[in-house]
């Protein structure tokens, strides 16, 4: 875990406030991975970024989220009018190449909506 | 529709024994598997991996078993250690794809 940084590590926003979580990924890495953690499941991918630009979004829901990664900066994941239902953990994760093989997680926001 | 499986949701394990967690997945075009390690609070640190040419790769007390035509994976630890708690996570890419497809994760408590 060692280098990809999230922050902050905790979170709480009242229904329909705006969260913002950070991601610096660790140095030299231009990969950048969000994942969702729900309650007792697995992680689900959400959105895979390259500096200035989403390469997929296919797991971002459609409406409140975006994300970005700009030239310089963390990577930045936006979830607007938050609802209870987006009270998970988020992890970022990053990678030097594309590809995924051995991608490597920050320790993750803990989103509580309330 | 779950496409990475881990159906055991936790197992106990004495220390010194070997520890067997099993991933099961649905679609044959994943090529790439790995397993992460998860501690409460903390991120997934990767542990070993396997491409799917292979069947097996070891890599000191882990060994990851693949078995394509049973579209089975598992992971094996040898000697157990009660640092070795925490709970495990399966995932497969896609063709070399853009995202990681993960298991619902089986809790390992190794007893001393």
């Amino acid at each position: 875990n060692a280098g990809v940084m999230q922050n902050p590590r905790h979170l709480v926003r009242r229904r329909g406030q705006e969260a913002r979580l950070r991601c610096s990924p660790m140095k030299g890495h231009s990969h950048v991975y969000w994942y969702r953690q729900l309650p007792e499941e697995g992680l689900k991918f959400m959105v895979y970024l390259q500096k200035e630009n989403i390469i997929d979004e296919s797991g971002m829901p459609k409406e409140r989220f975006s994300a970005e990664f700009p030239k310089e900066g963390p990577s930045i994941l936006r979830i607007q009018q938050v609802v209870r239902g987006d009270s998970a953990a988020y992890f970022c994760a990053s990678s030097p190449v594309r590809g995924n093989t051995e991608a490597f997680f920050g320790q993750g926001t803990r989103l509580t909506v309330v | 529709d779950q496409q990475v499986k881990q159906n055991s949701p936790s197992l106990s394990v004495q220390e010194g024994r070997i520890s067997i967690l099993n991933c099961d997945y649905t679609n044959s075009m994943f090529d790439y598997f790995l397993w992460y390690k998860k501690y409460p609070a903390e991120g997934p640190t990767f542990l070993i991996s396997i491409s799917s040419i292979k069947d097996k790769n070891e890599d000191g007390r882990f060994t990851v078993f693949l078995n394509k035509s049973a579209k089975h994976l598992s992971l094996h630890i040898v000697p157990s250690q009660p640092g070795d708690s925490a709970v495990y996570f399966c995932a497969a890419r896609l063709n070399a794809g853009n995202m990681l497809t993960f298991g619902g994760g089986t809790r390992l408590m190794v007893k001393p």
